[in-house]
């Protein structure tokens, strides 16, 4: 199956700098990569995903970039902000020929802005 | 548009007794649900996938006689942990997939506790 490995575990930027969360992921099947903000106690929210026929995708103050080759894709996040602190996940899905699209997660990254 | 509805939000509950938790999309017909389990600051574990009217699919380690899942219908799935122990205290998640297959849309979580 799927595995899916994230890095760092935790990463603490001062406010208005740029927070880069890196995963790899096994499975050269797996074609779409989202990536979730979880608050304490709260469900993950989507921020931004990438499918496997793009390379990079920008949403505001938000990018991915996706290197098939390699099997690894990043978050950016530019101009951090104290809201942004959260654990970030990433994730990879793919249909190997079977009838369910299961999510295999990373283990989290906790990023800490300070103001 | 595509919520996803849990209750109860949290539960306790004495240890041996049985616990249901539902998952219901609000406006969307989810044709495949997911479980998760979350421990406090670890990722979300998928426990299983079912698909409406078939029988769940467990992951591997999951005791598919201590969580009973049913999706009797298009936006209703329910959980239900029987006997539990204080082990199993922690973070219900589910999530929806509806005509795009590969998008998934979380539940708020049940935060269960086992005393």
């Amino acid at each position: 199956g799927e595995n899916v490995e994230q890095h760092p575990s935790t990463l603490s930027v001062q406010e208005g700098d740029s927070a880069v969360i890196k995963c790899t992921y096994s499975d050269s099947a797996s074609n779409y990569f989202p990536w979730y903000k979880q608050e304490l106690g709260k469900r993950p929210q989507l921020i931004i995903d990438i499918r496997s026929n793009v390379g990079e995708k920008k949403d505001q103050r938000i990018a991915v970039t996706l290197n098939k080759t390699a099997k690894h894709f990043s978050l950016h996040i530019t101009e951090t902000q104290p809201e942004d602190s959260a654990v970030y996940f990433c994730a990879a899905i793919g249909n190997s020929g079977g009838s369910n699209y299961k999510l295999t997660f990373g283990k989290g990254t906790l990023l800490t802005v300070n103001p | 548009g595509a919520v996803v509805s849990q209750h109860p939000s949290w539960v306790i509950c004495k240890s041996g007794t049985s616990v249901k938790i539902e998952c219901r999309s609000l406006d969307f017909q989810a044709t495949t649900m997911f479980w998760y389990r979350q421990f406090p600051k670890q990722s979300l574990m998928l426990m299983a996938t079912s698909n409406e009217g078939s029988k769940a699919t467990y992951e591997q380690g999951v005791e598919k006689d201590k969580f009973l899942i049913n999706h009797a219908s298009l936006t209703l799935s329910t959980l239900t942990v029987t006997s539990a122990h204080p082990e199993d205290s922690s973070f219900y998640i589910c999530s929806a997939s509806g005509t795009r297959q590969d998008t998934q849309y979380f539940g708020p979580g049940t935060r269960l506790t086992v005393l």
